[in-house]
């Protein structure tokens, strides 16, 4: 098993350029999530999904879209960058019941100049 | 609003000492206390976790305590290694919100050898 990758590991972007982010999970994890890490600030939630087809809005929501149209993916956009988006990004997944243990991706790191 | 506040927020140890870190939440509806552990480079990985319903939990050399009617929970690492050397992050979250994580600022631990 893979666990949780992440797609692009690194990417630099223009103030006003879009991209995606790409998290596959292969173990048939019921909720995802996509969480922002800044310096002194933890990791915080950004949006999440419990299930194919649903997302919810976490603690920064502004400036980012999540697609969840395969129980496996879960897609993070930008649609216009900004500076305030440098940060490394992480997804995890987890089991519906059972522990509540997040399993963690390796990261995303993006600039935005 | 940070509602799970971490301290300190870097540690140094020497090798064979007993490291500490606390952390104190503030929605008494939480559920499921765990810590992460993060290498520089890695996403973060579960180390250990505890429900409000004990007041303690061990699992080798790492110990959560949580006292519940003060809000606030410990990590305690005893013999500590170099290897051990990480940032830790407790974290905080009710599974009726979907499980959603609401982490601490995080605490760099350095263990000299």
């Amino acid at each position: 098993n893979a666990g949780v990758t992440q797609t692009p590991k690194f990417r630099v972007l223009k103030t006003g350029q879009s991209m995606t982010l790409l998290c596959a999970q292969d173990m048939n994890h019921e909720y995802m999530y996509w969480y922002r890490q800044d310096p002194g600030m933890g990791l915080r939630l950004i949006h999440y999904s419990v299930g194919e087809g649903t997302t919810a809005k976490g603690e920064v929501p502004d400036g980012y879209n999540v697609s969840r149209l395969k129980k496996q993916n879960f897609l993070l956009g930008l649609e216009s960058a900004a500076p305030s988006q440098t940060s490394v990004y992480f997804c995890a997944s987890r089991i519906a019941g059972g522990t509540y243990e997040q399993y963690f991706g390796p990261g995303t790191r993006l600039t935005v100049t | 609003q940070q509602q799970v506040k971490q301290s300190p927020q870097s540690l140094i140890v020497q090798k064979g000492g007993i490291s500490i870190i606390n952390c104190a939440y503030e929605n008494t509806a939480f559920d499921y206390f765990p810590w992460y552990q993060q290498f520089p480079g890695k996403g973060p990985a579960l180390l250990i976790a505890i429900r409000p319903d004990v007041s303690e939990k061990k699992e080798g050399r790492f110990t959560i305590s949580f006292n519940k009617s003060a809000k606030q929970f410990s990590l305690h690492i005893m013999d500590s290694q170099p290897g051990d050397s990480a940032t830790y992050f407790c974290a905080a979250s009710k599974e009726t919100s979907g499980s959603r994580l609401t982490f601490g600022e995080g605490t760099q631990l350095t263990v000299n050898p």
